[in-house]
């Protein structure tokens, strides 16, 4: 079973254009969570999703940023017209369901992809 | 709010000598509790976790943690350092919910 998916693993891009991360969770993992760790911090919870819902999106910026988790295929976030403080290593997580329905307190963490604007 | 503090950012130890992680914890409900670690390149890969049962918790690799909560501290051990230990290690929170408060990190090297 192939652990949770993140592409592209490093992207550079200069300010103003945008960026697209992908991830793919864990086979059967219906739950997926994006964090951001900014240098020197640790990670910061941005949104939660399950397939074609938007759970939870209080640690996202309101502007710029947006996710979603269709039907078919990955979790994409994307940030438009990056900024220099958008550099940071982004985290995708799975999750199973857990009991009733709900998340599972276990979530299964990605590599990584590492933006970095220019 | 919960809060995770991490009081060491940086850890060196001798092959074969014992490992303190050191963390303590801010939350307003009974926490749950967990150390991932992240080897250079990997993903974050779950060690151990507490979530209201047995105050000392076993995880993988010979590591365990003890849940103390007069000390609001899960401190993470192990007896003997291997090579292979050296990586980032993230102490996490969580108040019953599912956004993980993470910890800044603690960097282990360990020397041959």
């Amino acid at each position: 079973n192939a652990g949770v998916m993140q592409n592209p693993r490093h992207l550079v891009r200069r300010r103003g254009q945008e960026a697209r991360l992908r991830c793919s969770p864990m086979k059967g993992h219906s739950h997926v969570y994006w964090y951001r760790q900014l240098p020197e911090e640790g990670l910061k919870f941005m949104v939660y999703l399950q397939k074609e819902n938007i759970i939870d999106e209080s640690g996202m910026p309101k502007e710029r940023f947006s996710a979603e988790f269709p039907k078919e295929g990955p979790s994409i976030l994307r940030i438009q017209q990056v900024v220099r403080g958008d550099s940071a290593a982004y985290f995708c997580a799975s999750s199973p369901v857990g009991l009733a329905g709900r998340f599972s307190y276990e979530q299964y963490f990605g590599p990584g992809t590492r933006l970095t604007v220019t | 709010a919960q809060s995770v503090t991490q009081l060491d950012s940086h850890v060196s130890v001798s092959e074969g000598t014992p490992v303190l992680l050191r963390c303590n914890y801010s939350s307003s409900y009974s926490p749950s509790l967990f150390w991932y670690v992240q080897h250079p390149n990997k993903g974050l890969q779950l060690l151990l976790k507490y979530t209201s049962a047995a105050t000392l918790v076993k995880g993988i690799n010979g590591f365990e943690a003890e849940f103390k909560k007069s000390e609001t501290s899960f401190h993470l051990t192990k007896p003997s350092a291997h090579m292979s230990d050296a990586a980032e290690y993230f102490c996490v929170v969580s108040d019953d919910d599912y956004k993980l408060s993470f910890g800044a990190g603690t960097t282990v090297t360990v020397r041959a």
